[in-house]
């Protein structure tokens, strides 16, 4: 059964620094491209970072570039979020998901959330 | 504000054909494909369409989308009411360079 599992949400104030992880297991972890993915209750779903399988290539969305940085350790099956000089607007529910394409989301975690105080 | 519009509400009778627009243009749906995805409240989003008309496994038939254009659509034949949820589509935009999602349909079985 694939299971993706984050954890690391917490409460942090702004222009502080977390750091998100997500256990994966059921699947081949180094052939699939991970994505964090957040969204805000109530609202839409928005892309934040993605990284191949090999780890080698990356994409940021331009809100989080330079401060929130993805990587993955295949020999742990393990993608984290690195967050620092987190805002206000990066207070959300954050899920991993993993894909066959850099935007084709087949398995999704439950999510992990970040509150961002002032 | 989404680089893909969906427009924020459908809804429809038990029984009924639904249809959910999703429109971008030449930089997003015109030259790559469009994936759709279900979520329910309080619930983790699950890809509901792959690569413009593919379902996964599980999904019912009653579920079809297509792309014509920079437009794609889902479509849901015989309504149901457990088909009350938030539908997103999303697809890869050359000009961001990245994916990007539309801002998602709640779609409501009267």
């Amino acid at each position: 059964e694939v299971q993706l599992v984050e954890s690391g949400g917490a409460e942090v104030q702004r222009g502080g620094s977390l750091r998100l992880s997500c256990a994966a297991s059921g699947f081949k972890f180094a052939d699939h491209t991970m994505h964090w993915v957040r969204q805000v209750p109530g609202k839409g779903l928005q892309w934040v970072a993605l990284i191949s399988g090999d780890g080698r290539h990356a994409w940021h969305d331009d809100s989080v570039k330079g401060r929130l940085l993805i990587s993955r350790d295949n020999r742990r099956d393990a993608l984290y979020l690195q967050m620092s000089s987190l805002r206000g607007d990066d207070g959300a529910l954050y899920y991993c998901a993993a894909g066959s394409s850099w935007y084709q989301l087949d398995y999704w975690g439950r999510g992990t959330l970040v509150t961002v105080s002032p | 504000q989404s680089v893909l519009t969906q427009p924020p509400s459908a809804s429809g009778t038990p029984g009924q054909r639904v249809t959910i627009s999703c429109s971008g243009n030449n930089s997003n749906i015109g030259f790559n494909s469009v994936n759709w995805y279900q979520q329910f409240p309080g619930v983790a989003p699950k890809l509901y369409i792959y690569t413009n008309d593919q379902r996964p496994s599980g999904v019912p038939d009653r579920f079809s989308a297509s792309k014509s254009g920079t437009s794609a659509s889902l479509a849901i034949d015989g309504l149901q009411s457990e088909d009350e949820a938030h539908y997103y589509c999303a697809s890869w935009d050359d000009s961001l360079n990245g994916p990007v999602f539309g801002g998602g349909t709640k779609l409501t079985v009267l």
